[in-house]
């Protein structure tokens, strides 16, 4: 199980491009998530997927749109970059472990993007 | 609406006990968490406390929940230098799987 990847790892944008974040999860989890993190800010919810087919507005979404393109995939889109948007992405998915009595959070690795 | 908040900053000396602190507002969540992320990386599940216990321990992590003052503290015994890094509280939002962070706590552990 590879259980959480992003794509890319870092990325370099100018002002004004679009890009596309990419993540996939293996662990046929419903609930996806894309966080960024900031210092001093903890992480704060852009966007999520609670199942295949919806998405839903987090505390953050302005400058972003989102695809859960099926189970596995939940994309997130800038597309007129900002300097603004400079920050470490996350993508997480949540489901439950073997004997957890509740639904964990498993994070990718992260995205580093710069805006300038 | 929510808010989870920590400090910023904890230095402690290895061998010594750490205890990162955190409050939060929601006195309906049902699960709260402590994440921990090392540099460059994502955040990995430390440990969490279901909202009717007082305490938990796992290994060398204590979890102690104060719901009247609705205050979680994690305490690291005998800390480690492979302990540094950044630790999140998180409460879990009532009757979703949506969790608010807090600003994460970088603890600094020196020989």
């Amino acid at each position: 199980n590879a259980g959480v990847t992003q794509t890319p790892k870092f990325q370099v944008l100018k002002t004004g491009q679009s890009m596309t974040l990419q993540c996939a999860q293996d662990m046929n989890h419903n609930s996806m998530y894309w966080y960024r993190q900031d210092p001093g800010m903890g992480l704060r919810l852009i966007y999520y997927s609670a199942s295949e087919g919806t998405t839903d507005k987090g505390e953050v979404p302005n400058g972003y749109n989102v695809s859960r393109l099926n189970k596995r995939e939940f994309s997130l889109r800038l597309e007129s970059a900002a300097p603004s948007q400079t920050s470490v992405y996350f993508c997480a998915s949540s489901g439950r472990t073997s004997g957890s009595p509740h639904n964990e959070q498993f994070f990718g690795p992260g995205t580093r993007l710069t805006v300038l | 609406g929510e808010d989870v908040e920590q400090s910023l900053f904890l230095s402690v000396r290895e061998g010594d006990s750490s205890v990162i602190n955190c409050t939060y507002t929601d006195s309906s969540s049902t699960y709260l968490y402590w994440y921990k992320q090392e540099p460059g990386a994502g955040l990995q599940l430390l440990t969490y406390i279901f909202s009717n216990m007082d305490m938990k321990q796992d290994q060398r992590l204590t979890v102690l929940l104060n719901k009247k003052d609705k205050h979680l503290s994690l305490r690291i015994a005998d800390t480690q230098t492979g302990d540094s890094a950044i630790y999140f509280c998180a409460e879990r939002i009532y009757n979703t799987d949506k969790l608010i962070f807090g600003t994460g706590t970088r603890l600094q552990v020196f020989p």
